[in-house]
């Protein structure tokens, strides 16, 4: 089975440019969280989802960063205008929903960003 | 406000000695705790989990440790082995919430 697949990779971008992050979730899966990985704060939650619709999004930095998910099967994330502080590492991960109390999330290997 | 709290950013032992990982928590209502491995370059991958209602869960070389009156938990790792040298991250949640909250890590190293 394929994991959750994020793109891209990795991305050199200009402070002011827009930054688009994508994720496609392992299929059959309803939770999608959106992470950002620094030296300082370790992993951070930024938001997650269930069946599409954001759940908690308070994690997200500003009003520069916005995140979708207009199917099942693909969410982005947003940064507009970005910034250098912004560069990190966005970790997408899923999980399904087994009602039994504690799931696993999966994630996937990271999009690397550099905004110089 | 760091909920989920990793004292030692690092951790150096020989192999075939055993590895001791720790974290604690503030937050009573969380009650679903996972251990997840991270090698450089690639996503954090599951270890292990835990629910409040254990104290302990064993799965191979790795055992985790759950303290509810202390707010803490460990990751035993026996023997350790150089494959195991990575950064180690733990996770809580509260009971039907899907809101992981991760530490910042420990990086181990196994030296062999």
């Amino acid at each position: 089975d394929a994991g959750v697949i994020q793109s891209p990779r990795h991305e050199v971008t200009e402070m002011g440019q827009e930054v688009t992050l994508r994720c496609k979730p392992i299929s059959g899966h309803d939770y999608l969280f959106w992470y950002r990985q620094t030296m300082m704060r370790g992993l951070e939650l930024l938001i997650y989802f269930n069946n599409n619709v954001p759940i908690d999004d308070s994690g997200m930095p500003e009003d520069r960063f916005s995140a979708k998910m207009p199917n099942a099967s693909f969410s982005t994330l947003k940064i507009q205008p970005s910034e250098p502080r912004d560069s990190a590492v966005y970790f997408c991960a899923s999980s399904q929903d087994r009602g039994l109390g504690g799931n696993t999330i999966y994630f996937g290997e990271g999009s690397w960003l550099t905004v110089v | 406000d760091q909920q989920v709290k990793q004292n030692s950013p690092s951790l150096s032992v020989q192999e075939g000695r055993i590895s001791i990982l720790n974290c604690d928590y503030t937050n009573s209502m969380f009650d679903y705790f996972l251990w997840y491995k991270k090698y450089p370059a690639e996503g954090p991958t599951f270890l292990i989990s835990i629910s409040s209602i254990k104290d302990k869960n064993e799965d191979g070389r790795f055992t985790v440790f759950l303290n509810k009156s202390a707010k803490h938990l460990s990751l035993h790792i026996v023997p350790s082995q150089p494959g195991d040298s990575a950064v180690y991250f733990c996770a809580a949640s509260g009971l039907g919430t899907y809101k992981y909250i991760f530490g910042t890590g420990t990086r181990l190293k196994v030296l062999a």
